[in-house]
């Protein structure tokens, strides 16, 4: 059954820090892997979406790696903003199954 | 475009009432999820629709639980005699086809609080 961890399960930074939010996964055999963000009340926002043969994707001040063998992916946020502040999910599929999702890492960036 | 609607977006509930809760697809797409996500958890799959027909209800928790997508578009999840452990926020995402190769989109959820 595939389970995956985000590590940390909380985080607080001081603006213009650079950051790293870490996923891993036990079964390598994913399609694809997504990272979401998720304001308080608010629904998810899909922020990057990789491809199994994909190594990483890059949006704006976001990119995001997989290392499907080793079952692990990072979110690199840049410069990071107060307006960054939220819950960051990651999530993975194995093909033709349902996403499974972290318990996501809850950011803070202090202005 | 409009994205993925839900309703109510707050419902509180006494226990052993039935609930149910709306989602508004976006227009054209094929592929409908319903997800429950407990407080400080991740979200939990609870059942798929590819159209009208519902492919996987495997994460449903109980024959308390039922969703239906009758025209291929709009669809309800019903909860029957609710239990406190039944309060979490209902997701629900809607992508253009399959089940997990493509980009899903999520609503705004449901906040259901059992008294």
């Amino acid at each position: 059954k595939q389970e995956v961890t985000q590590i940390p399960a909380a985080l607080s930074v001081p603006e213009g820090e650079n950051l790293v939010l870490n996923c891993s996964f036990t079964d390598s055999a994913i399609y694809n892997l997504q990272w979401f963000r998720q304001d308080p009340g608010k629904g998810l926002t899909s922020l990057l979406l990789i491809q199994s043969s994909q190594r990483e994707q890059t949006s704006g001040r976001l990119n995001a790696s997989l290392d499907k063998s080793s079952g692990r992916s990072t979110l690199y946020i840049a410069a990071s903003q107060p307006g960054d502040s939220a819950t960051y999910l990651c999530a993975v599929t194995s093909g033709n199954t349902p996403l499974v999702f972290g318990k996501g890492t809850r950011l803070s960036v202090i202005a | 475009g409009a994205g993925v609607s839900q309703s109510p977006r707050y419902k509180v509930a006494k226990r052993g009432q039935d609930v149910a809760l709306r989602c508004d697809p976006i227009s054209g797409h094929v592929s409908l999820f319903w997800y429950q996500q407990a407080l400080g958890q991740g979200p939990e799959f609870l059942t798929y629709f590819q159209n009208e027909a519902q492919l996987d209800k495997s994460g449903l928790p109980s024959d308390r639980f039922f969703a239906e997508r009758p025209e291929g578009s709009v669809s309800t999840l019903k909860i029957q005699r609710t239990q406190q452990e039944d309060s979490a926020v209902y997701l629900c995402a809607s992508s253009v086809s399959g089940r997990s190769y493509y980009e899903q989109y999520f609503g705004p959820g449901t906040r259901l609080t059992v008294t």
